[in-house]
């Protein structure tokens, strides 16, 4: 049972950056896919979620209107496109699996994304 | 949104000894609350679902406990590998699901 984040990077304020979470080991559509971000030093936030046949898509209210979560079952992947990045977007992405309105059982180690002219 | 208060922010503790993390609720949760360990380097850990129930390969020697808005983490007998960040999480009222600033466990 695997997540595994890629596509992070250095972007300046206000570019895009596309992530991607692979996902293996397990019936990818049984799971909803979070996205979890995590500043330097500090705690974990909560930035979107999409369900197994993506019909409920949330994000935080920090994110919505810049970031857009989709997925695509038949590579077993999910992508958060974040564009109008601003520096305290800066910070660890993960990617992690959870049954809808349940704990998140499987973490990805996690893409840096830094956010600076 | 539900805000997850953890106190003590550090515990300064020796191995072996037992310890207690708490995480409180801004409101009724029932036990829809999660405990996360997390080394430095490395992804959260899921430790415990529904409060109290153990994920996969968590030693007994953790125990969650608590609902409503008081929810406790105790880690008996710690040993090295204990040291580190533990989280609560609620996924009671989401979006969106919220976490504690955490705990830090450091070595006295």
């Amino acid at each position: 049972v695997q997540l595994v984040e890629s596509g992070g990077g250095l972007v300046k304020p206000g570019g895009s950056l596309r992530l991607s979470c692979a996902a293996s080991g397990f019936t990818f559509t049984d799971f909803n896919i979070n996205w979890v971000r995590q500043t330097p030093g500090k705690g974990l936030e909560w930035v979107s979620s999409i369900s197994s046949s993506s019909s409920y898509i949330f994000y935080a209210d920090s994110v919505k209107g810049r970031f857009t979560i989709s997925r695509d079952n038949a590579k077993n992947s999910v992508f958060l496109q974040m564009s109008r990045l601003r520096a305290d977007d800066t910070a660890f992405y993960y990617c992690a699996r959870a049954i809808s309105g349940d704990v998140f059982d499987v973490w990805g180690h996690g893409t840096m994304v830094a956010v600076s002219s | 949104e539900i805000v997850l208060t953890q106190s003590p922010a550090t515990l300064s503790v020796s191995p072996g000894e037992t310890v207690t993390l708490s995480c409180r609720a801004s409101q009724f949760i029932n036990t829809n609350l999660g405990w996360y360990q997390q080394k430095p380097g490395q992804a959260p850990r899921l430790l415990f679902k529904s409060a109290s129930a153990r994920a996969t390969g968590i030693p007994a020697r953790f125990s969650g406990s608590g609902s409503g808005t008081e929810f406790t983490l105790t880690i008996s007998s710690l040993q090295s590998e204990d040291f580190a960040m533990y989280y609560c999480q609620q996924y009671h009222d989401w979006p969106p699901y919220t976490f504690g600033q955490g705990t830090k466990l450091v070595v006295k």
